[in-house]
């Protein structure tokens, strides 16, 4: 059973641009979490996805990020316009329904120039 | 508001020696507990988790935790730390509620000496 997929693993982008991070969860697993780590500090919730909803989004800025998880397909994470204080690596954990056991993907770690 | 405390940033261990890490929490209910450990520029790795009944629960790598209500703690242990050890451990809490967002420490990061 293959693990949480996150691509791509590292992302280069200028300020202004856009990024797309990919996450597939686990075979199985219909509940997505995205969290970010900033530099030097733990891993802070964002949102938390079924299939085709968002469940809990109050870890998400307001401003310029968005999340869904389509009926098929990965989990996208989108940031429009990335600034310098995005840069982070971005994890994406599955769970199977009625779990409290997350399982993270190796991350993706955006850098924005 | 839960929450996670990891008290010490780093530690530093020589390989043979015991290990404890420590983790306290502020939980209302009976909290869901986990410790992740994460090697550089990897994910997280699952090490081991309590969700109820006997307080000494035993994870991979020959890792465990106990964990304490009267003292709210969930300290990491292992008797005998090997040079592969050296990575940054995570303890943390499920939030409760319907999300079972996972609220973090900040980390310890563990040296090993030869």
């Amino acid at each position: 059973n293959a693990g949480v997929m996150q691509n791509p693993r590292h992302l280069v982008r200028r300020r202004g641009q856009e990024a797309r991070l990919r996450c597939s969860p686990m075979k199985g697993h219909s509940h997505v979490y995205w969290y970010r780590q900033l530099p030097e500090e733990g891993l802070k919730f964002m949102v938390y996805l079924q299939k085709e909803n968002i469940i809990d989004e109050s870890g998400m800025p307001k401003e310029r990020f968005s999340a869904e998880f389509p009926k098929e397909g990965p989990s996208i994470l989108r940031i429009q316009q990335v600034v310098r204080g995005d840069s982070a690596a971005y994890f994406c954990a599955s769970s199977p329904p009625s779990s409290d056991t997350q399982y993270f993907g190796p991350g993706t770690r955006l850098t924005v120039l | 508001a839960q929450s996670v405390t990891q008290p010490d940033i780093h530690i530093t261990v020589s390989e043979g020696a015991s290990l404890e890490l420590r983790c306290n929490y502020s939980y209302g209910a009976t909290p869901y507990l986990f410790w992740y450990v994460q090697s550089p520029g990897q994910g997280l790795q699952l090490l081991l988790k309590y969700f109820s009944g006997d307080t000494l629960v035993q994870g991979i790598k020959g890792f465990e935790a106990e964990f304490k209500r009267s003292q709210s703690s969930f300290n990491l242990r292992k008797p005998s730390v090997h040079w592969s050890d050296a990575a940054e451990y995570f303890c943390a809490v499920v939030s409760g509620g319907a999300t079972n967002k996972l609220i973090f420490g900040t980390g310890t990061l563990l040296a090993v000496q030869p």
